[in-house]
């Protein structure tokens, strides 16, 4: 079965840092990739996705992610986080004919 | 053009009961996916639904039964509710069922076994 780890539990950054969260999935046949994020009090919305091409994606707020297929990553970057950043990511996984696979969370913090 | 709706907001029900939760899905979405979503785990898929028709499953049990009418607003209904069944409850709709199909998420239900 597919599963999908993220490696940390909780980030505490100050505004400006660099940001890098990571994500593992563990299938090896075609995967589309994706990030979510939850803004405390908000629904889940959709941050990037990855389905083939360019495995540098770049999706809203200034976010990006990279594909690494022979590591099996699809981790998130941002340059420099801002207070409003601060939120629940969520790394999830669709392969062919099966449905979405969530990682566990990770929370960041942001502090001003 | 309104977002994904859940309801209710909240509730609490007590061991062997039997639950409903409802969702509305966005307009010109005909998909819909439930989710569990456990203290500080990640949502965990429970069944889609594309054209009232159930169209996957995850691994829960057949306790967990849903519904899709034809305006594609859904149900989900859990039967003999357990301690574990406690959790957020998420409902996301799209416009088809392929992966390549944004989920619009709504709210949640908060349900609580005591």
């Amino acid at each position: 079965a597919q599963s999908v780890s993220q490696h940390n539990h909780h980030v505490i950054l100050s505004e400006a840092a660099s940001l890098e969260l990571g994500c593992n999935y563990s299938y090896g046949g075609t995967v589309n990739l994706f990030w979510y994020v939850q803004y405390p009090g908000q629904h889940l919305q959709l941050l990037l996705k990855y389905f083939s091409g360019d495995p540098l994606v770049k999706g809203i707020k200034g976010f990006e992610a990279e594909f690494i297929k022979s590591k099996f990553s699809f981790n998130l970057r941002k340059p420099s986080v801002q207070w409003s950043d601060t939120a629940e990511y969520f790394c999830a996984v669709r392969t062919y004919g099966q449905n979405f696979v969530f990682g566990p969370g990770t929370r960041l913090s942001v502090l001003p | 053009e309104t977002g994904v709706t859940q309801s209710p907001t909240h509730l609490i029900k007590t061991r062997g009961q039997q639950v409903t939760l409802r969702c509305s899905s966005q307009s010109g979405h005909n998909t819909v996916s439930w989710y569990q979503q456990a203290l500080g785990q990640g949502p965990q898929f429970i069944f889609q639904y594309y054209r009232e028709e159930e169209n996957g499953r995850g691994n829960f049990p057949p306790r967990f039964s849903g519904l899709q009418f034809p305006n594609y607003s859904s149900e989900l209904n859990v039967n003999a509710l357990e301690l574990d069944d406690s959790a957020l409850y998420l409902c996301a709709s799209s416009a088809g069922q392929g992966a390549s199909y944004e989920q619009y998420f709504g709210p949640g239900t908060r349900l609580t076994v005591t």
